[in-house]
């Protein structure tokens, strides 16, 4: 398994600011997601942060609007840019460990948009 | 229609009942199936993870996937207080990495 740290574990923003989550992990990874989870929905694949590359967008979702940094292996953020209320959710960055089935999960950041 | 479809509950027992949470899937393509245990304010957290069908036990937890049905199921026995959480189930393929997520099913488990 991975253990794996968020931060801030929690924020409250106003509207039209930026928020930078931070993810890190305590071994290398090679694949690392980003989440989003709003009440009573299923998890939300927002992108696949890439090592060395550009991350990798789901539909609806824009590197504008979410970019995403992956220096090295065992770091990720995700900026959550120019928010508004509906932007208030759970994000949560996971983690694929060598064993490619298993998907890990961070504790989350709560962000409430004002 | 949803790739995996779960019953949100919430669902309430007494404490040492025993429990069981569905998730039904619609792609015949799934070869791998978890379940997750989230507690309040907090990341989801691997509870079981199962490869193609048939059971698989740890501790009071069974995970049973019936792949003919596209169905899976955990049961949970001498259910505890410190059982109550939601759960949810997953779900990938062999090929990619994306993973399907159920709604998750909100247990309390009343002492």
């Amino acid at each position: 398994s991975a253990v794996i740290s968020q931060k801030p574990s929690r924020d409250i923003c106003q509207r039209g600011t930026s928020l930078t989550i931070q993810c890190q992990v305590d071994s290398q990874v090679t694949m690392m997601f980003w989440y989003r989870q709003q009440p009573g929905q299923s998890l939300t694949l927002i992108a696949t942060a890439n090592q060395g590359s550009e991350a990798t967008y789901e539909s609806g979702f824009v590197i504008d609007k979410f970019p995403i940094s992956r220096p090295n292996l065992t770091f990720s953020t995700l900026t959550v840019s120019n928010m508004s209320p509906e932007d208030s959710s759970i994000y949560l960055c996971s983690v694929y460990p060598s064993v490619r089935e298993t998907q890990y999960f961070g504790p989350g950041t709560r962000l409430l948009v004002l | 229609q949803k790739e995996v479809e779960q019953d949100p509950g919430p669902l309430s027992v007494p404490e040492g009942a025993i429990v069981s949470l569905n998730c039904t899937y619609s792609n015949s393509a799934f070869q791998y199936f978890m379940w997750y245990r989230q507690y309040s304010r907090k990341g989801p957290e691997l509870l079981m993870y199962t490869y193609s069908s048939g059971n698989k036990e740890d501790g009071r937890f069974t995970a049973q996937v019936d792949k003919s049905s596209k169905y899976i199921s955990l049961f949970i026995r001498d259910s505890q207080p410190s059982d109550s959480a939601t759960y949810l189930c997953a779900m990938s393929s062999n090929t990619g990495n994306q993973f399907y997520f159920g709604t998750g099913t909100s247990l309390t488990v009343i002492p």
